[in-house]
């Protein structure tokens, strides 16, 4: 069966500090993989999404990055963090339609 | 996308009572439907997915019903239990897309 994970589960981080959030997903392979942001009692914001290893799309300019080095592997970056990007950070994976999500990463930018 | 609004819509029901939840998606060309529980602190959760070919589609203890006239897509959980408790959300997929549009979000709380 497939699984996905993520981490760190919480952070907390400065203003203008780095960011690198990992997301792996173990037992399907090509899968599409995508991250979101969900503020507290909002809906889902994609923010990047990949149907292959060095394939990123974005759908929202900001100050944050995705890259996807391995197959089952994305990560989530910023050079810089500001305090909008405090947030519930989702991974997901998907095959055709349908998308799977990990248990999410809250990250507090103070 | 993102919801808008800071609260959100919240459905209280006692333990043992049907549950309804609702949604109105805005894409006529979507043909793929899926509903999320999301607990708090926690990821979505697959619960159940119907195509635009049917209109009803069971599983344990839920039922999706999809009117494609109307645009609009409900989710019925039977004998509520308080471990029901969640924000549900509804999502849309348009044919040969891999991106879907999430609906803001119900709160569901179940009173024992």
């Amino acid at each position: 069966s497939q699984t996905i994970h993520q981490w760190p589960a919480t952070l907390v981080q400065p203003v203008g500090s780095p960011l690198s959030l990992e997301c792996t997903v173990e037992g399907t392979s090509n899968p599409n993989l995508y991250w979101y942001r969900q503020a507290a009692g909002r809906g889902l914001q994609l923010l990047f999404y990949s149907v292959g290893i060095g394939q990123i799309s974005s759908e929202v300019p900001q100050n944050l990055s995705a890259s996807r080095p391995q197959d089952r592997q994305f990560i989530l970056s910023s050079k810089k963090l500001l305090l909008s990007d405090s947030g519930f950070y989702l991974c997901a994976w998907g095959k055709l339609e349908t998308q799977y999500f990990g248990p999410g990463t809250r990250l507090l930018v103070l | 996308g993102e919801s808008v609004g800071l609260h959100l819509p919240t459905l209280s029901v006692q333990e043992g009572d049907n549950s309804i939840i609702n949604c109105a998606y805005s894409n006529s060309a979507s043909d793929y439907f899926i509903w999320y529980k999301q607990e708090s602190g926690k990821g979505p959760q697959f619960i159940i997915d119907i195509r635009s070919n049917m209109d009803k589609r069971q599983g344990q203890r839920v039922t999706v019903l999809l009117n494609k006239t109307v645009k609009h897509l409900s989710l019925q959980i039977a004998a509520t239990q308080p471990g029901d408790s969640a924000v549900y959300f509804c999502a849309e997929i348009r044919g040969g897309s891999y991106i879907p549009t999430f609906g803001r979000g119900t709160s569901l709380i179940v009173h024992p």
